[in-house]
């Protein structure tokens, strides 16, 4: 066990809807990371938070966005879907200063 | 961010060491060398990281040799539930996951 939950555990959606994903971690973490995991593929980076604010993105459009909030959960938020945003969503958090960075167990979204 | 390149796959039998091998040549200066193991629809499973010389927890160790541009991961008598896929990461913050080691442990 992580401490980190993530909901809902599956969702499917229809292209060119939106999705808001979410993710609660531990106390005290205040660096949460969003990953896009396609079949197959290990994680992609999509953007990390610290203290609430935006502190670093991969390569992902402006259609994906987040929130984090004082409470330790954080958002994930997906625009305008598309068929390859299909895939396992992570989110992981990390301690302060801390190396290890802690996963949930993801969110299975599929677009039709 | 460094680039990793490690084995597609790897076969081994229960009970024997697994050693994965993990080339990451731009290494930058203040990156360190971080493993991560991923079970089938889990969030992948911090196991270790280090910066150089050697390692060890208590599920593996990690051999840096001094120039930094490779790794490796040692996993000692190994058993089925260790089957998974092992990513090596040459960064800290904002994670850099390649295509991984998918580990097969024979009975």
């Amino acid at each position: 066990e992580t401490g980190v939950t993530q909901s809902p555990t599956h969702l499917i959606k229809t292209r060119g809807q939106q999705v808001t994903l979410r993710c609660s971690s531990q106390s005290g973490h205040n660096t949460v990371s969003w990953y896009q995991q396609a079949l197959g593929q290990g994680p992609q980076f999509i953007f990390q938070y610290y203290r609430e604010e935006e502190n670093g993105r991969g390569n992902f459009p402006p259609r994906f966005s987040g929130l984090q909030f004082p409470n330790y959960s954080s958002e994930l938020n997906v625009n305008a879907l598309e068929l390859d945003d299909s895939a396992l969503y992570l989110c992981a958090s990390t301690l302060a200063g801390g190396p290890e960075q802690y996963f949930g167990p993801g969110t299975r979204l599929t677009v039709t | 961010l460094a680039k990793t390149t490690q084995p597609i796959s790897m076969d081994s039998y229960e009970g024997q060491e697994v050693n994965i091998t993990c080339s990451h040549n731009n290494i930058a200066t203040n990156d360190y060398i971080t493993w991560y193991q991923q079970f089938p629809s889990q969030g992948p499973r911090f196991i270790i990281q280090g910066y150089k010389t050697k390692v060890t927890n208590e599920v593996a160790s990690l051999f840096i040799p001094a120039d930094r541009k490779s790794s490796t991961l040692s996993l000692p008598r190994v058993s089925l539930s260790d089957t998974a896929v092992y990513y090596c990461l040459a960064s800290r913050r904002q994670l850099t996951f390649g295509s991984g080691t998918q580990l097969t442990v024979l009975p």
